[in-house]
């Protein structure tokens, strides 16, 4: 069956990084791409980026630029967010969802969601 | 970037009866090449990722009970259920595709009145 299964829940402190990882099965990772969407708690959902794994190109939403990095492992089926500097405002769900290989597509499959808090 | 509005914010509907979300966006999503309008409708339950319903607007999703249906064009779309079951209570969210960054309206909490 077709799905992405997220790494656990994180808790880090303010300025520290994260990385979360997004494994997909049940289909060819290589023809599609990820895009990454947080939820912080009790509001609503935002994207992040997004990844093909197709080639590896990547589009940032600009708040995201400067301290987002994702990468796909294409050996493992795998996709990773990682994020720098952290804030408290950074406390939220984080979901992997399946996009299409060159993105702009429509949201078809998603993650179990991981959830980082951010505290000191 | 795309601004995605929702109203109403939440609606309370009785079972069997129809429940209807509009979504607004800031910029038009049709996309003149293809016909194709750049919009998804998700229904999020507590605890729960999101989930696909509609995709181009108006394409239900595999396996999304026809009492869903998704309509409309360019910068207004809507988001209608036939007659509510007490598993549709959810918050749902259109989201834009058209252009990044993608962007998602802040959702309607659809629950039994």
């Amino acid at each position: 069956q077709v799905q992405l299964v997220q790494s656990g829940p994180e808790v880090k402190k303010p300025g520290a990084s994260v990385r979360v990882s997004c494994k997909a099965s049940g289909y060819t990772f290589t023809t599609y791409g990820i895009s990454w969407v947080r939820q912080a708690p009790g509001q609503g959902l935002e994207w992040l980026g997004w990844i093909s794994a197709y080639n590896g190109n990547t589009n940032f939403a600009q708040k995201f630029q400067d301290r987002v990095t994702m990468t796909t492992d294409t050996s493992t089926n795998t996709a990773y967010l990682e994020m720098g500097s952290l804030r408290s405002d950074d406390t939220a769900v984080y979901y992997c969802a399946r996009d299409g290989r060159f993105g702009f597509e429509a949201l078809d499959i998603w993650g179990q969601g991981t959830m980082l808090t951010v505290s000191s | 970037d795309i601004v995605m509005t929702q109203s109403p914010d939440s609606l309370a509907v009785s079972l069997g009866e129809r429940a209807t979300i509009n979504c607004k966006s800031s910029q038009n999503l049709l996309y003149s090449t293809n016909n194709k309008n750049y919009l998804a409708w998700y229904q999020q339950k507590p605890g729960q990722p999101p989930k696909l319903l509609f995709y181009w607007a108006s394409t239900r999703d595999s396996g999304v009970s026809d009492r869903f249906s998704g309509s409309g064009s360019g910068t207004d779309f809507t988001l209608t259920i036939a007659s509510l079951q007490a598993e549709d209570v959810a918050v749902y969210y259109c989201q834009q595709y058209f252009d990044t960054p993608f962007t998602f309206g802040p959702g309607t909490k659809v629950d039994i009145k």
